[in-house]
């Protein structure tokens, strides 16, 4: 049974406190993992697939990194407006994510 | 480009009264669809997928079922809401590439069963 598991389930950050977001997965042979950004009673944005251990992908702040067993999202100079909740899936064979519970992220100012 | 409308953003329903959400899609053609349910402090739970018209696939036995009318839309029903149902439900498509599902999700719909 795929698993994704991320930590911390909440993380407070000031302004300009860089910091990582983890992700850890079980899933028999992974297709690709994806990274999404949840504002509070909102719909999840895409923000990034990643497909292979070595990979990295940068948006703005975010960079997202993957290795065989986990992903991380590396959170640069983060500002009040990156405030929201992070989630990542990941799917393997049977090509539909599974998800993780997410972490809330706050930035204070 | 594409869009997806997720309807009514909240609703609050009584115990055992009738559900039905619906969802559309725009600017795709046969796309697959998914209705996830989001409980406070949980990650998604995907409920149903369809990769056609009629073709409904189920991952948790409950009171709940889902229907495709039409290519772009979904349709997620109850007869008899329990208070277990309450949740954020969450519609989401995606184009099937042979490599992986990237989802887009819906706005949402918050429910709360009193």
């Amino acid at each position: 049974e795929d698993q994704v598991t991320q930590s911390p389930e909440a993380l407070r950050l000031q302004e300009g406190e860089s910091s990582s977001l983890n992700c850890s997965y079980t899933v028999s042979g992974l297709r690709g993992l994806f990274w999404y950004r949840q504002d509070p009673g909102k719909g999840p944005e895409f923000l990034f697939t990643l497909y292979s251990a070595g990979e990295e992908k940068e948006k703005e702040r975010l960079k997202a990194t993957l290795t065989k067993k986990e992903s991380f999202l590396h959170i640069t100079a983060p500002k009040p407006e990156d405030s929201a909740t992070y989630l990542c899936g990941a799917s393997g064979g049977s090509y539909i994510p599974t998800f993780g519970r997410g972490t809330s992220l706050i930035v204070h100012p | 480009s594409q869009t997806i409308h997720q309807w009514p953003a909240t609703l609050v329903q009584p115990v055992g009264s009738p559900l039905s959400l619906e969802c559309t899609v725009e600017g795709t053609s046969n796309p697959n669809l998914y209705w996830y349910r989001q409980a406070a402090g949980r990650g998604l739970q995907l409920l149903f997928y369809s990769v056609g018209i009629g073709q409904i696939s189920s991952e948790v036995p409950q009171n709940l079922s889902a229907s495709r009318p039409q290519d772009r839309q979904f349709i997620l029903s109850s007869k008899k809401l329990l208070l277990s149902d309450s949740g954020f439900y969450l519609c989401a498509w995606s184009v099937p590439q042979g490599l992986s599902e990237k989802l887009f999700f819906g706005s949402g719909t918050q429910l709360s069963v009193l």
